[in-house]
Parts: structure tokens; C-alpha cells; sequence
């Protein structure tokens, strides 16, 4: 079936920084798009960005561009999220998402109708 | 404070009808935008429940249905169930950010 599993809970220090995979399966990883959104304890999601799994494009949000960085590996339809310079407010459920419209290349609003399980990630000194 | 606004909670008996508001501006519901909607159960992942609107992906009753006008959308349920019990999101563009927005969730209770 059409999955997105991601890659296990990170523990890391203020500084530092984290890199979650997402695998994907059940369908042709290079016809979508993938989200990534994360969730704080206690508080609603935020967008961080997508990256085109067809050519690599990637849309960031103001917010964390300079710190985040979006790559995909097409031999293994696996994407990754870099998050850099973590701070305690980075503490967060990180989550990949996959666009519901087949796109190659551009970035376009879409709803997301696949899920990966999340990733915690604790910034804690 | 989130781009799109929703009520914090909202309630209501098993079997009723509740509705969740998503309100935005004319830079992302009002400029024609689509809004989605996400339920997201306690320790899991959302969900997608609607998309483009008004439509129901496969499997997700009819029960849930939703409608926008304007800059604001709407998340109708009917027949409320115990299972409904969940956290639930909205999400449109907005084209002055440049980006995927969020409403800060609403969390319905069934009493």
C-alpha cells in the first residue's frame, strides 16, 4: 500500500543538527511532491517546505530558509529534511507529507493526502 | 497567531451537528485558494477528511462535508460520534507569505 515511513526519534543539542529520512512505497516516488510539516508539543502544524521528487525544486518557508535544506534520493524514493542550527523551539514532531496531484517540477498549493508517522526531535542541552 | 482562524473548541452530544469555522483574508481563502481539512486523532498523524473544498477523499463518510464562501470555509459534521473526538485543521495558500498555511486547530469534544 502507499506508505511514507520516517526514519526514528533524534535527541540533539542546541547547535546542532538533525537530518529525518522518509521512505516512500507503493507508488512512483518521482511523480510528487513531499512536505515536510512539523507540529510542537501542545500546538497546531506549521509548513516548513516541499521539494519536487521529479527534479529536486524545493519551496522553503521565510521562516527557516538559510537553516533547512530538502533533498531526495530517487534509488532508494527516500526524502530528507536538514534542519540546522537547532534551537529549543525546533523541539517538534516533524512530519513528510505527500502532495495529492501528481507534479513534476513547479510547486502548487495541493492537500496532502499521505502521511508519513512523524519524527520526534528533542533540542535539549 | 495562525494566518487562518479557527475556534479553539468545540462540543457537542453524540448525533448532533457541529461546524468548524476557518476564517482568512484575501490573500489566501479569499483569493480563491483552495481549503482542506485535516483531522489528526491523539498521537497520530493527520488525516486528509476534505480537499479542494467539498470533496471527500475515498473511505471518509459522509457525514463530514465542507464549504467555503468568501475568505472563510467551513467543516460540517453530522451525526456525531464518540470516535470524532479528534483535533482538526484547515489549510489554504497565501500568496502574500508564499506559502502553505495552517489554522491554529479546533478541538472537538463529544460530550
Amino acid at each position: 500500500q502507499v506508505q511514507l515511513v520516517q526514519s526514528g526519534a533524534e535527541v540533539k543539542k542546541p547547535g546542532a543538527s538533525v537530518k529525518v529520512s522518509c521512505k516512500a512505497s507503493g507508488y512512483t516516488f518521482t511523480s510528487y511532491g513531499i512536505s515536510w510539516v512539523r507540529q510542537a508539543p501542545g500546538q497546531g502544524l506549521e509548513w516548513m517546505g516541499w521539494i519536487s521528487a521529479y527534479n529536486g525544486n524545493t519551496n522553503y518557508a521565510q521562516k527557516l530558509q538559510g537553516r533547512v535544506t530538502m533533498t531526495t534520493d530517487t534509488s532508494t524514493s527516500t526524502a530528507y529534511m536538514e534542519l540546522r542550527s537547532l534551537r529549543s523551539d525546533d523541539t517538534a514532531v516533524y512530519y513528510c507529507a505527500r502532495d495529492r496531484n501528481r507534479r513534476f517540477g513547479g510547486f502548487g498549493p495541493d492537500a496532502f493526502d499521505i502521511w508519513g508517522q512523524g519524527t520526534m526531535v528533542t533540542v535539549s542541552s | 497567531q495562525s494566518v487562518l482562524t479557527q475556534p479553539p473548541s468545540v462540543s457537542g452530544a453524540p448525533g448532533q451537528r457541529v461546524t468548524i469555522s476557518c476564517t482568512g483574508s484575501s490573500s489566501n481563502i479569499g483569493a480563491g485558494y483552495d481549503v482542506h481539512w485535516y483531522q489528526q486523532l491523539p498521537g497520530t498523524a493527520p488525516k486528509l477528511l476534505i480537499y479542494g473544498n467539498s470533496n471527500r477523499p475515498s473511505g471518509v463518510p459522509d457525514r463530514f462535508s465542507g464549504s467555503k464562501s468568501g475568505t472563510s470555509a467551513s467543516l460540517a459534521i453530522t451525526g456525531l460520534q464518540a470516535e470524532d473526538e479528534a483535533d482538526y485543521y484547515c489549510q489554504s495558500y497565501d500568496s502574500s507569505l508564499g506559502s502553505v498555511v495552517f489554522g491554529g486547530g479546533t478541538k472537538l469534544t463529544v460530550l
